[in-house]
């Protein structure tokens, strides 16, 4: 199957700081992807979408000038979380499917990246 | 209420047994829908797709109920490996790109 990596796998920061979080697909161009949070024992929260070439689209409640996305090529989207604060503390996932296969099939997971803001 | 909503559990359930998850969806428009598998600090994993007849891979059985937005998952002889949870997955085509909304996942523990 597709195959798609993220890093860093893990991050630990100073509040005030900001993370890059990037997220590749190996082996297919994506023009989408997309970014999940996920708290303790709650679900994948999505984020936003990531659209190569355009702005991201973000869903409610999620601030786009704290959590900023660069989708500059097909295979990288980045994720940047600026000003860090202990609440930004979670478990971020990037997902992407290749394009070639319609909009139903299987989304494809990175294997996430555990932020911790001190 | 929930887009998608399922027992968190834990299921606690010894090896061999049969185990049953189910899942309600709130969207009618959702057009498609998963089962995945999630292992503690891990990323999701697609388990199954869920069809509208109903289908099987191997132990694994998944039914859908359109008329009642519901989905179910059945899990036969169970294995200490199918310790996990398990997160029922609809997706919504937005036109653009499929969109994923999770549940919160069902737990499942399985015992000697």
């Amino acid at each position: 199957g597709a195959v798609v990596s993220q890093h860093p796998s893990w991050v630990i920061c100073k509040s005030g700081t900001s993370v890059k979080i990037e997220c590749r697909s190996l082996d297919f161009q994506a023009t989408t992807m997309f970014w999940y949070r996920q708290f303790p024992k709650q679900s994948l929260m999505l984020m936003a979408t990531s659209n190569e070439g355009s702005k991201a689209t973000y869903e409610q409640g999620v601030e786009k000038d704290k959590f900023l996305i660069n989708h500059a090529s097909l295979t990288l989207s980045t994720l940047t979380v600026t000003s860090a604060h202990p609440e930004d503390s979670s478990f971020y996932i990037c997902s992407a499917f290749p394009p070639s296969s319609g909009h139903y099939n299987e989304q494809f997971f990175g294997p996430g990246t555990r932020l911790t803001v001190l | 209420r929930k887009e998608v909503e399922q027992d968190p559990g834990p299921f606690n359930v010894p090896e061999g047994a049969t185990v049953a998850f189910n899942c309600t969806y709130s969207n009618s428009a959702s057009q498609s829908f998963f089962w995945y598998r999630q292992d503690c600090r891990k990323e999701p994993k697609l388990l199954m797709s869920v069809y509208s007849s109903g289908n099987e891979d191997g132990r694994f059985t998944a039914q859908l109920n359109r008329a009642s937005q519901y989905i179910s998952l059945l899990i036969r002889d169970s294995k200490l490996s199918d310790s996990a949870t398990y997160l029922c997955v609809v997706n919504i085509d937005t036109g653009t790109a499929s969109k994923l909304t999770f549940g919160t996942g069902t737990r499942l523990q399985v015992t000697l």
